[in-house]
């Protein structure tokens, strides 16, 4: 069946450290995969997104993702985390013909400390 | 240019009452397409709407159904509440002509269930 998968729901990492969030898909057709943020109360943000072409996309803030169509993941990036990038992620992706139905991951919510 | 706009923002409910929630898609978007997100989860489809009709639905109940109007608005109603349809209720609208570009969502209607 169609799924994203993001491996751990919680992210802590120091300020100016890496970030690395970790999504997995599973999908019977090439894929479209996007990455969103959410801060409390809020809706969802496009941080960046893959469709076809250049497999490592960078987007808004500083993030990056590689797409690896051998490994089925799509990983999310910064190289220096900051105090304002502590949120909720998610990785979402059009995973089947017809490109209407969005499906989400679970979520990582990230946490920096100073 | 107006991004989503979603209605009302909060309301509170009791058990077994109706409730509808109200959208306006991005301007030259023509699909749109609800979630339901529960606290510390990832969104869930609930369904879409193109060309005023219902093209996919989720694994959600009948208590749920929904509406599109020509001007490319949407409605979501939900019958007889639950406890358990508290969540976030997001809004998302596409074109169906731009799939590359994904969703755009809205800040969201957080339903309460008492």
């Amino acid at each position: 069946a169609q799924s994203v998968t993001q491996l751990g729901s919680h992210v802590s990492v120091s300020e100016g450290a890496l970030v690395l969030l970790r999504c997995n898909y599973s999908s019977s057709v090439p894929p479209y995969l996007f990455w969103y943020v959410q801060y409390p109360n809020q809706g969802l943000q496009l941080l960046l997104k893959y469709t076809t072409g250049a497999t490592l996309v960078k987007g808004i803030n500083g993030f990056e993702a590689e797409f690896k169509k051998s490994e089925t993941s799509f990983h999310l990036t910064k190289p220096s985390a900051h105090m304002s990038d502590a949120a909720e992620y998610f990785c979402a992706g059009f995973l089947s013909g017809g490109y209407n139905k969005l499906i989400f991951g679970a979520g990582t919510r990230l946490a920096v400390h100073p | 240019d107006a991004g989503v706009t979603q209605s009302p923002t909060h309301l509170i409910k009791t058990r077994g009452q109706q409730v509808t929630l109200r959208c306006s898609p991005k301007s030259g978007h023509d699909t749109v397409s609800w979630y339901q997100q529960a606290l510390g989860q990832g969104p869930q489809f609930i369904f879409q709407y193109y060309e005023e009709e219902e093209r996919q639905r989720g694994n959600f109940p009948d208590r749920f159904s929904g509406h599109q109007f020509p001007n490319y608005s949407s409605e979501l109603n939900v019958n007889a509440l639950l406890l358990g349809d508290s969540a976030l209720y997001l809004c998302a609208s596409s074109s169906r002509t731009e799939t590359t570009y994904g969703y755009t969502f809205g800040s969201g209607t957080r339903l309460t269930v008492v």
